[in-house]
């Protein structure tokens, strides 16, 4: 079956440093990769998402490339902020009917001033 | 978000009495997907609906666990004689065609159950 796995949480970053949180996936077929954020006490909003490889998702500084090689899709930022604190969640789905999206387990981020 | 509401917000129960949750989709969106979030985990896939169908129901635990999502009105989890591993956060999403083909999903704030 499908399933992602992501690097396992908590990380904790200083403000200003760099951010790399790894997913990678299994998956079937030829799957929509996605990046959901949860703030505390929200839901999950969309962050970004890619659907063919070698795409590139991005939104608000943070970027995501699907490599179907590799079965990843790794997100970074480039100067994380304390107000990027959430948990982040690696997702997949697949084209065909019957598969329901797969979330990983999530990783949760804490940025420190 | 896209619009998904979800009510109530927070809702209390006491073991034994059932819970009703509701989600209205984003206007025109015709999918309902049920998640549930349990205290510091992942999300776990429970029900995917269309409009008085229930298409995949297979994250659903057999017992106590009913949805429906009728041709009028919102969509509805249903928890009959909660127990306390019942407490958890359940989250509706919705979009406006099947699930695949790269769709985005929209997920609601979110229903918080806690039972005591």
């Amino acid at each position: 079956g499908n399933s992602v796995t992501q690097m396992e949480g908590p990380v904790t970053l200083s403000e200003e440093a760099f951010l790399t949180i790894n997913c990678t996936y299994t998956a079937t077929g030829y799957p929509s990769l996605f990046w959901y954020v949860q703030y505390p006490g929200e839901g999950l909003q969309l962050l970004l998402k890619a659907t063919k490889a070698d795409d590139k998702g991005s939104n608000k500084g943070f970027e995501a490339t699907y490599r179907k090689e590799t079965t990843s899709f790794h997100l970074e930022k480039g100067s994380v902020q304390v107000s990027d604190s959430a948990v982040y969640f690696c997702a997949l789905s697949e084209p065909r009917g019957g598969q329901n999206f797969v979330f990983g387990p999530g990783t949760r981020l804490s940025v420190l001033p | 978000n896209a619009g998904v509401m979800q009510n109530p917000r927070h809702l209390v129960r006491r073991r034994g009495q059932e819970a009703r949750l509701r989600c209205s989709p984003v206007k025109g969106h015709s999918h309902v997907y049920w998640y549930r979030q349990l205290p510091e985990e992942g999300l776990k896939f429970m029900v995917y609906l269309q409009k008085e169908n229930i298409i995949d129901e297979s994250g659903m635990p057999k017992e106590r666990f009913s949805a429906e999502f009728p041709k009028e009105g919102p969509s509805i989890l249903r928890i009959q004689q909660v127990v306390r591993g019942d407490s958890a956060a359940y989250f509706c999403a919705s979009s406006p065609r099947d699930r695949g083909s790269g769709n985005t999903i929209y997920f609601g704030e979110g229903s918080w159950l806690t039972v005591v």
